[in-house]
């Protein structure tokens, strides 16, 4: 079955630093989000991507926190300068369809900033 | 804004035994799903539920949306020892055309051999 792909794993990143989570969504899926897991607690929706553009953010995703489409297959999350509280789980998901029974979550990029 | 409130936040119980946990809002929702998640991996959904008043079953789970759409159950039956996770309800941000869902807490579920 296919499924979404994310690297690395586990980040760990000094505070101020520039960093780079990487997704590759299910081929032919057309919709595209990043959700956050602070250990511990539940799973917070941050951004969804459809069409080349952001279709919503929540407040979370403030002006630190960029996505992007580089190419026919992947989808990062770009966050600029790292704060402690970003340390999180991130999880990308996508759907083919924007019907919420057909999202499929990716295993998650354990992001650590020290 | 919208809060899913999950009860119990954890629970242990003995292989073989029913499991039910909740879910309630004091919003409305119309849609409601129910995801597993194991650790180091993503949530997994297990039932879709769109319909208030519904009942549906995967497997040894059934999942109720409530009449009033502002609660959902999920009941595990004869528990196994892979059962073991954390269970969200989620469900979609009211706002129109929103793609965003909003998860409860989760429900630590821990299966004694």
């Amino acid at each position: 079955e296919p499924e979404v792909t994310q690297t690395p794993s586990h980040q760990v990143t000094q505070m101020g630093q520039e960093v780079i989570l990487r997704c590759v969504p299910i081929s032919n899926h057309l919709y595209f989000y990043w959700y956050r897991q602070i250990l511990g607690q539940k799973v917070e929706f941050l951004v969804s991507f459809y069409n080349n553009e952001i279709s919503e953010k929540s407040e979370i995703f403030d002006d630190q926190f960029s996505v992007e489409r580089p190419d026919g297959s992947n989808f990062t999350l770009k966050i600029r300068s790292t704060k402690l509280e970003d340390s999180a789980m991130y999880f990308c998901a996508s759907s083919e369809e924007g019907a919420f029974s057909f999202l499929h979550f990716g295993n998650g990029t354990r992001l650590t900033v020290t | 804004g919208q809060q899913l409130n999950q009860s119990p936040q954890s629970m242990f119980i003995q292989e073989g035994e029913d499991v039910s946990m909740n879910c309630t809002s004091s919003s409305i929702f119309n849609t409601w799903l129910w995801y597993k998640q194991e650790p180091g991996e993503g949530p997994v959904l297990l039932i879709a539920l769109y319909k208030a008043g519904e009942l549906t079953s995967n497997g040894r789970l059934t999942a109720q949306f409530g009449i009033t759409r502002k609660d959902s159950f999920l009941n595990i039956s004869a528990s196994i020892p892979s059962d073991v996770g954390i269970y969200f309800c989620a469900g979609p941000y009211s706002g129109a055309g929103s793609y965003q869902l909003t998860f409860g807490k989760g429900t630590k579920l821990s299966v004694i051999p």
